[in-house]
Protein backbone atom coordinates (compact mmCIF):
# COMPACT_ATOMS: atom_id res chain seq x y z
CA UNK A 1 0.00 0.00 0.00
CA UNK A 2 1.43 3.43 -1.23
CA UNK A 3 1.28 6.02 0.90
CA UNK A 4 2.09 9.46 0.30
CA UNK A 5 3.47 11.91 3.08
CA UNK A 6 3.32 15.74 2.46
CA UNK A 7 4.50 18.33 4.44
CA UNK A 8 5.54 22.33 3.71
CA UNK A 9 4.43 25.83 5.12
CA UNK A 10 0.96 26.77 4.42
CA UNK A 11 2.05 30.01 4.85
CA UNK A 12 3.80 32.02 1.14
CA UNK A 13 4.22 35.49 1.05
CA UNK A 14 3.80 36.76 -2.53
CA UNK A 15 7.39 36.76 -5.06
CA UNK A 16 8.94 34.28 -2.82
CA UNK A 17 8.75 30.49 -3.41
CA UNK A 18 6.89 28.06 -1.92
CA UNK A 19 8.41 24.18 -1.44
CA UNK A 20 6.08 21.11 -0.39
CA UNK A 21 7.88 18.17 0.66
CA UNK A 22 5.91 14.48 -0.46
CA UNK A 23 7.81 11.17 1.41
CA UNK A 24 7.07 8.04 -0.35
CA UNK A 25 6.33 4.72 1.78
CA UNK A 26 5.58 1.24 -0.12
CA UNK A 27 7.21 2.36 -3.76
CA UNK A 28 10.09 3.86 -4.92
CA UNK A 29 10.25 6.73 -6.44
CA UNK A 30 12.79 5.79 -9.31
CA UNK A 31 10.08 2.95 -10.22
CA UNK A 32 10.13 2.35 -14.37
CA UNK A 33 6.55 1.88 -14.56
CA UNK A 34 5.19 4.96 -12.56
CA UNK A 35 5.21 8.93 -12.14
CA UNK A 36 4.80 10.98 -9.44
CA UNK A 37 2.87 14.45 -9.58
CA UNK A 38 2.13 17.67 -8.01
CA UNK A 39 -1.88 18.76 -8.48
CA UNK A 40 -3.59 21.50 -7.01
CA UNK A 41 -6.95 22.53 -6.09
CA UNK A 42 -7.62 26.36 -5.75
CA UNK A 43 -10.54 27.68 -3.62
CA UNK A 44 -12.73 28.64 -6.43
CA UNK A 45 -11.69 26.14 -9.63
CA UNK A 46 -11.16 22.79 -9.78
CA UNK A 47 -7.87 20.65 -10.45
CA UNK A 48 -5.25 21.85 -11.84
CA UNK A 49 -2.22 19.58 -13.46
CA UNK A 50 1.12 21.27 -12.25
CA UNK A 51 3.48 18.61 -13.24
CA UNK A 52 5.15 15.12 -13.07
CA UNK A 53 8.69 13.51 -12.86
CA UNK A 54 8.71 9.58 -14.16
CA UNK A 55 11.80 7.55 -14.33
CA UNK A 56 12.72 5.76 -17.32
CA UNK A 57 16.69 5.32 -17.45
CA UNK A 58 16.73 8.31 -16.97
CA UNK A 59 14.54 11.09 -15.22
CA UNK A 60 11.86 12.61 -17.47
CA UNK A 61 9.52 16.13 -16.70
CA UNK A 62 6.65 17.76 -18.27
CA UNK A 63 4.81 20.20 -16.95
CA UNK A 64 1.63 22.63 -17.45
CA UNK A 65 2.07 25.45 -19.19
CA UNK A 66 0.84 27.91 -16.55
CA UNK A 67 3.43 27.70 -14.32
CA UNK A 68 6.39 26.13 -16.69
CA UNK A 69 8.31 28.80 -16.08
CA UNK A 70 8.81 28.88 -12.60
CA UNK A 71 8.12 25.34 -11.57
CA UNK A 72 10.33 22.40 -10.36
CA UNK A 73 9.75 19.07 -9.79
CA UNK A 74 12.71 17.17 -7.47
CA UNK A 75 12.93 13.68 -6.83
CA UNK A 76 15.28 12.53 -4.92
CA UNK A 77 15.95 8.73 -4.14
CA UNK A 78 17.75 8.75 -1.54
CA UNK A 79 15.40 9.86 0.68
CA UNK A 80 12.47 8.53 -1.23
CA UNK A 81 10.84 11.71 -1.76
CA UNK A 82 9.27 14.70 -4.09
CA UNK A 83 9.22 18.05 -3.99
CA UNK A 84 8.06 20.64 -5.47
CA UNK A 85 9.32 24.14 -5.72
CA UNK A 86 6.93 27.15 -7.38
CA UNK A 87 8.66 30.29 -7.75
CA UNK A 88 7.35 33.96 -7.64
CA UNK A 89 3.94 33.43 -6.22
CA UNK A 90 0.86 35.38 -6.07
CA UNK A 91 -2.21 35.13 -4.62
CA UNK A 92 -3.48 33.27 -7.66
CA UNK A 93 -1.61 30.22 -6.32
CA UNK A 94 -2.90 29.62 -3.09
CA UNK A 95 -4.78 26.17 -3.15
CA UNK A 96 -4.96 22.89 -1.92
CA UNK A 97 -1.55 20.87 -3.28
CA UNK A 98 -1.38 17.15 -3.73
CA UNK A 99 1.31 15.00 -4.42
CA UNK A 100 0.19 11.98 -6.33
CA UNK A 101 1.31 8.40 -8.17
CA UNK A 102 0.21 8.27 -11.74
CA UNK A 103 -0.17 4.34 -13.33
CA UNK A 104 2.01 3.70 -16.60
CA UNK A 105 -0.52 2.57 -19.43
CA UNK A 106 -2.71 5.47 -18.71
CA UNK A 107 -4.03 3.07 -15.94
CA UNK A 108 -4.73 6.32 -13.69
CA UNK A 109 -3.78 8.63 -10.84
CA UNK A 110 -3.88 5.69 -7.99
CA UNK A 111 -2.84 7.27 -4.98
CA UNK A 112 -2.56 10.96 -3.23
CA UNK A 113 -1.11 12.62 -0.52
CA UNK A 114 -3.10 14.08 2.28
CA UNK A 115 -3.00 17.91 0.41
CA UNK A 116 -1.42 20.49 1.95
CA UNK A 117 -3.49 24.01 2.00
CA UNK A 118 -1.01 26.99 0.73
CA UNK A 119 -1.89 30.59 1.36
CA UNK A 120 0.07 33.50 -0.31
CA UNK A 121 -0.15 36.45 1.86
CA UNK A 122 1.77 39.18 3.51
CA UNK B 1 -3.12 21.92 -24.78
CA UNK B 2 -6.33 19.30 -24.80
CA UNK B 3 -9.15 21.00 -22.94
CA UNK B 4 -12.13 19.52 -21.60
CA UNK B 5 -15.00 20.48 -20.62
CA UNK B 6 -17.75 19.14 -18.48
CA UNK B 7 -21.78 18.96 -17.86
CA UNK B 8 -23.72 19.61 -16.00
CA UNK B 9 -21.72 21.56 -13.87
CA UNK B 10 -24.15 21.35 -10.65
CA UNK B 11 -26.01 18.11 -10.52
CA UNK B 12 -28.73 17.24 -7.58
CA UNK B 13 -29.26 14.15 -7.19
CA UNK B 14 -32.09 11.77 -5.37
CA UNK B 15 -31.02 8.37 -4.15
CA UNK B 16 -31.83 5.75 -5.31
CA UNK B 17 -32.37 7.44 -8.94
CA UNK B 18 -29.59 7.27 -11.82
CA UNK B 19 -26.71 9.99 -12.93
CA UNK B 20 -25.07 10.67 -15.50
CA UNK B 21 -22.35 12.97 -16.33
CA UNK B 22 -20.62 13.87 -19.70
CA UNK B 23 -17.39 15.12 -20.66
CA UNK B 24 -15.96 16.03 -23.81
CA UNK B 25 -12.28 16.66 -24.84
CA UNK B 26 -11.36 18.69 -27.78
CA UNK B 27 -9.14 16.36 -29.43
CA UNK B 28 -9.68 12.68 -29.70
CA UNK B 29 -8.11 10.91 -26.53
CA UNK B 30 -7.86 7.71 -28.66
CA UNK B 31 -4.34 6.27 -29.13
CA UNK B 32 -2.85 4.12 -31.66
CA UNK B 33 -2.75 1.32 -29.30
CA UNK B 34 -6.65 0.69 -29.08
CA UNK B 35 -6.67 2.52 -25.59
CA UNK B 36 -8.71 5.50 -24.91
CA UNK B 37 -7.40 7.53 -22.36
CA UNK B 38 -9.94 9.36 -20.32
CA UNK B 39 -10.13 8.75 -16.61
CA UNK B 40 -13.01 9.97 -13.71
CA UNK B 41 -12.40 11.14 -10.05
CA UNK B 42 -14.11 11.77 -7.30
CA UNK B 43 -13.19 14.29 -4.59
CA UNK B 44 -15.47 13.94 -1.61
CA UNK B 45 -16.00 16.88 0.52
CA UNK B 46 -12.72 17.12 3.22
CA UNK B 47 -10.83 13.90 1.13
CA UNK B 48 -8.63 14.16 -1.78
CA UNK B 49 -9.53 12.95 -4.87
CA UNK B 50 -9.99 9.11 -5.89
CA UNK B 51 -9.33 7.04 -8.88
CA UNK B 52 -13.05 6.24 -10.32
CA UNK B 53 -12.89 5.06 -13.82
CA UNK B 54 -9.27 4.97 -16.05
CA UNK B 55 -9.00 4.09 -19.86
CA UNK B 56 -12.78 5.34 -20.26
CA UNK B 57 -14.63 2.34 -19.17
CA UNK B 58 -12.46 0.19 -16.03
CA UNK B 59 -13.82 1.03 -12.94
CA UNK B 60 -10.35 0.87 -10.57
CA UNK B 61 -10.09 -1.57 -7.49
CA UNK B 62 -12.98 -1.05 -4.59
CA UNK B 63 -14.92 1.43 -6.71
CA UNK B 64 -19.05 0.18 -6.47
CA UNK B 65 -20.18 -1.53 -9.34
CA UNK B 66 -22.75 1.22 -9.44
CA UNK B 67 -20.32 3.65 -11.06
CA UNK B 68 -19.23 2.73 -14.96
CA UNK B 69 -17.74 5.23 -17.61
CA UNK B 70 -18.47 4.48 -21.47
CA UNK B 71 -17.55 6.66 -24.18
CA UNK B 72 -15.07 7.02 -27.12
CA UNK B 73 -13.34 9.90 -29.18
CA UNK B 74 -13.90 12.56 -27.77
CA UNK B 75 -17.53 12.36 -26.01
CA UNK B 76 -18.10 9.94 -22.56
CA UNK B 77 -20.26 9.10 -19.98
CA UNK B 78 -19.88 8.45 -16.13
CA UNK B 79 -23.08 6.54 -15.16
CA UNK B 80 -23.94 6.51 -11.70
CA UNK B 81 -27.20 3.47 -11.73
CA UNK B 82 -28.43 4.13 -7.91
CA UNK B 83 -26.77 6.93 -6.27
CA UNK B 84 -26.09 6.91 -2.51
CA UNK B 85 -25.70 9.74 0.05
CA UNK B 86 -21.45 8.73 -0.28
CA UNK B 87 -21.99 9.49 -3.55
CA UNK B 88 -21.84 13.44 -3.10
CA UNK B 89 -18.53 15.18 -4.15
CA UNK B 90 -16.65 16.78 -7.06
CA UNK B 91 -16.60 14.84 -10.25
CA UNK B 92 -13.55 15.34 -12.74
CA UNK B 93 -13.12 13.48 -16.18
CA UNK B 94 -9.09 13.73 -16.94
CA UNK B 95 -7.34 12.99 -19.96
CA UNK B 96 -3.90 11.24 -19.81
CA UNK B 97 -3.08 10.93 -23.41
CA UNK B 98 -0.81 13.85 -23.75
CA UNK B 99 0.92 15.61 -21.66
CA UNK B 100 0.54 17.73 -19.44
CA UNK B 101 -2.83 16.04 -18.56
CA UNK B 102 -5.82 18.15 -17.73
CA UNK B 103 -8.76 17.66 -16.09
CA UNK B 104 -12.42 19.16 -16.29
CA UNK B 105 -14.17 21.83 -14.51
CA UNK B 106 -15.68 19.76 -12.67
CA UNK B 107 -19.52 18.51 -11.35
CA UNK B 108 -20.66 19.49 -8.46
CA UNK B 109 -23.10 16.34 -6.90
CA UNK B 110 -25.21 16.85 -4.14
CA UNK B 111 -28.41 15.48 -2.45
CA UNK B 112 -31.91 17.43 -3.34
Amino acid sequence: QVQLQQSGPGLVKPSQTLSLTCVISGDTVSNNNDGWAWIRKPPSRGLEWLGRAFYRSKWHYDYAAHVESRIAINPDTSKNQLSLHLHSVTPDDTAIYYCAKTRALGQGIVSWGQGTLVTVSS
Amino acid sequence: DIVMTQSPLSLPVTPGEPASISCRSSQSLLQTNGNTYLDWYLQKPGQSPQLLIYLASNRASGVPDRFSGSGSGTDFTLRISRVEAEDVGLYYCMQALQSPFTFGPGTKVDIK
